[in-house]
């Protein structure tokens, strides 16, 4: 069935880096954009990335552009979000999207000291 | 502060209708079509409406989207104490190259 799941999530301290990787199946991977979303605890959605089918565009929301970094690898059905330079306000849950129809179960980062 | 604005909270009678607005402008809900999610609390958000106004196929017709100018609009009749949920609009910002959403807003069937 189609499905994506996210992991990699954890606590990390601040400044430090973490990888987020979500598995998708079920679906033709490499025809569609993916996103990353998050959600801080007790607030809305705030978008964060997005990377074109074939991985040659990407775009940042301004909150994480130069610290995020979207990839992906479409011979392994695998999206990517490397976080680096976190801070405490990145802590939220974290979720893989496809065209923002489809999305994961999310994967929860804490970044704390 | 969300590029799109909601109203923090809707609520209705069983069995009754809401709306639920989403404001934005030419460079969002203007000229790109609007989605809405609904999310309960501890899970992911689900899609109810893409495209301004289409509904995937496990979605009742109790759910219908509107577009008109800036504005973006959920239906929902036939409310159920199930239907109690955060609903959240989105579409992308041409101006800005990024997607936004609005800051949701927390329906309560009464």
């Amino acid at each position: 069935q189609v499905q994506l799941v996210e992991s990699g999530g954890g606590v990390v301290q601040p400044g430090r880096s973490l990888r987020l990787t979500c598995s998708a199946s079920g679906f033709t991977f490499n025809s569609f954009t993916m996103h990353w979303v998050r959600q801080a605890p007790g607030k809305g959605l705030e978008w964060v990335a997005i990377v074109s089918s074939d991985g040659s565009n990407k775009y940042y929301a301004d909150s994480v552009k130069g610290r995020f970094t979207i990839s992906r690898d479409n011979s392994k059905n695998t999206l990517y979000l490397q976080m680096n330079s976190l801070r405490a306000e990145d802590t939220a849950v974290y979720y893989c999207a496809k065209d923002l129809y489809l999305w994961g179960q999310g994967t929860l980062v804490t970044v704390s000291s | 502060q969300s590029v799109l604005t909601q109203p923090p909270s809707v609520s209705a009678a069983p069995g009754q209708k809401v709306t639920i607005s989403c404001s934005g402008s030419s460079s969002n809900v203007g000229n790109n079509p609007v989605s809405w999610y609904q999310q309960f609390p501890g899970t992911a958000p689900k899609l109810l409406i893409y495209e301004n106004n289409k509904r995937p196929s496990e979605i009742p017709d109790r759910f219908s989207g509107s577009k008109s100018g800036t504005s973006a609009t959920l239906g929902i009749t036939g409310l159920q104490t199930g239907d109690e949920a955060d609903y959240y609009c989105g579409t992308w910002d041409s101006s800005l190259s990024v997607v936004v959403f609005g800051g949701g807003t927390e329906l309560t069937v009464l």
